[in-house]
Order: C-alpha cells, then structure tokens, then sequence
C-alpha cells in the first residue's frame, strides 16, 4: 500500500490564481481530512468527509473547497489564492470504527504552498 | 470548544536522558482520545502514543509513556533513553468521542521542538 499520497510536495502561486491539491489513499478509509500546519499553531482542520459525498467544514474552511466523489480522492481548492494560505497542508484518513475504539489516522507527506 | 495548549515551544536533552513534555487540554467531554505525534525534519506526521479517557492506566509505546490525568486535564509524554532520532518536533492532540463514531477530527496543540543533544 502507498497509504495517503499528496501532490504537489512544493507548490508556488501568485495571488489570484487557483489550484488543487491532490489526495488520494488506497487503504479504504472512510474518513478523510485537510490540515494546514502555521508556525506557532499547530494543525488545523480545514475540511474532512465522512465518506463518499459527504463533507463538512472543520475550524478554518474559508478560501477553500472539498468534494469527494470516490473514496479514495480528497482534492482541496483553493479558489483565488492569498497570501494568508501560505502553509504546510496535509491531508490525512482514518478507518472508521465504532464503539470506544478508533483507529490510527494516517498522514499524508504535506505539501509546502507559498503564494506571492 | 476543546483546546490543546503546549506550553513548552522548545526542549532538549542529552542522549540517553529522559525528558517530559506537557500538555494541557480542555473540554467539557468525558469521552475522548488523545495522541503525541512526531513531526521529524521530513514533515512526516507520526503517531508516538495514544490514550483512550475511559482507561485509567498509562499508555506506554516502548520507550514512550504518558502521564494521563484526566481531571487536571494533562497528558505529558515522557521520552527514555532519549535518542539523536527522537529530535522533531511533537504535537499533542484532542479527539472527541461522537456517539457511535469518530469523526476523526482532531485538535492540535502548538508543538514543541525536541532536541537530542550527543
């Protein structure tokens, strides 16, 4: 298994113009999230999805937007780049599990936006 | 809303040396989950621990155990025998149990920088 994979690993942009970030996992997790990592705060959650047509906003979705239509894709847009997206963005997926237990949530190895 | 705090932005120690590192939470949950992870140079975010809140005992991973108190709301990692491969930087994390699942979003803290020293 190559587990999650992100492309681009770098990624340089000028204000206004779009991308997508690509996710993809071959594990069959159902759960799926966008992190972005800033100096000084950690990990935040941009987006995650629950499975296959079903996303939802987590704590910073603003300028962003998700869809999933397979269970192994997770695309991030960003519609109209700004100098405030520069980050580390990872995406990640989880097995889902009932009960009390859960499962590990795999990383992905980031990819590294700059926009000018 | 949960928050994870770090308190420490930078720690090191000497190799072979144990070292604590802190976290603090809160929440107004009883059911939740919460994760050391490590971030080395290459940016790979690696699961280190993980403690369910309904278990009283410790988790321990090998060298790596946590201190779990559940109503002070800390959970500090505590590394033995640290070696030059333990530097990175270590995150501590919050998840809530929702019901019958688990969403799988998690709540990071701000990170602390690690350095194994020879």
């Amino acid at each position: 298994n190559a587990g999650v994979t992100q492309t681009p690993k770098f990624q340089v942009l000028k204000t206004g113009q779009s991308m997508t970030l690509q996710c993809a996992q071959d594990m069959n997790h159902e759960y799926m999230s966008w992190y972005r990592q800033d100096p000084g705060m950690g990990l935040r959650l941009i987006h995650y999805s629950v499975g296959a047509g079903i996303t939802d906003q987590g704590e910073v979705p603003n300028g962003y937007n998700v869809s999933r239509s397979t269970t192994e894709d997770f695309p991030l847009r960003l519609l109209s780049a700004a100098p405030s997206q520069t980050s580390v963005y990872f995406c990640a997926s989880r097995r889902r599990t009932s009960g009390a237990s859960t499962d590990t949530q795999y990383f992905g190895p980031g990819t590294r936006l700059t926009v000018l | 809303a949960q928050t994870v705090t770090q308190s420490q932005p930078e720690m090191s120690v000497q190799e072979a040396e144990t070292v604590t590192l802190s976290c603090t939470y809160d929440t107004s949950e009883n059911n939740y989950y919460l994760f050391w992870y490590k971030q080395p140079p290459s940016r790979q975010m690696i699961l280190v621990i993980r403690q369910e809140a309904y278990k009283q005992q410790n988790a321990t991973e090998n060298r790596f155990s946590v201190n779990f108190q559940k109503a002070a709301k800390s959970f500090s990692l505590k590394i033995s025998d640290s070696q030059l491969g333990d530097t990175a930087m270590y995150f501590c994390a919050f998840m809530k149990h929702v019901g019958s699942s688990n969403t799988g979003k998690l709540i990071f803290g701000q990170g602390t920088t690690l350095q194994v020293k020879p």
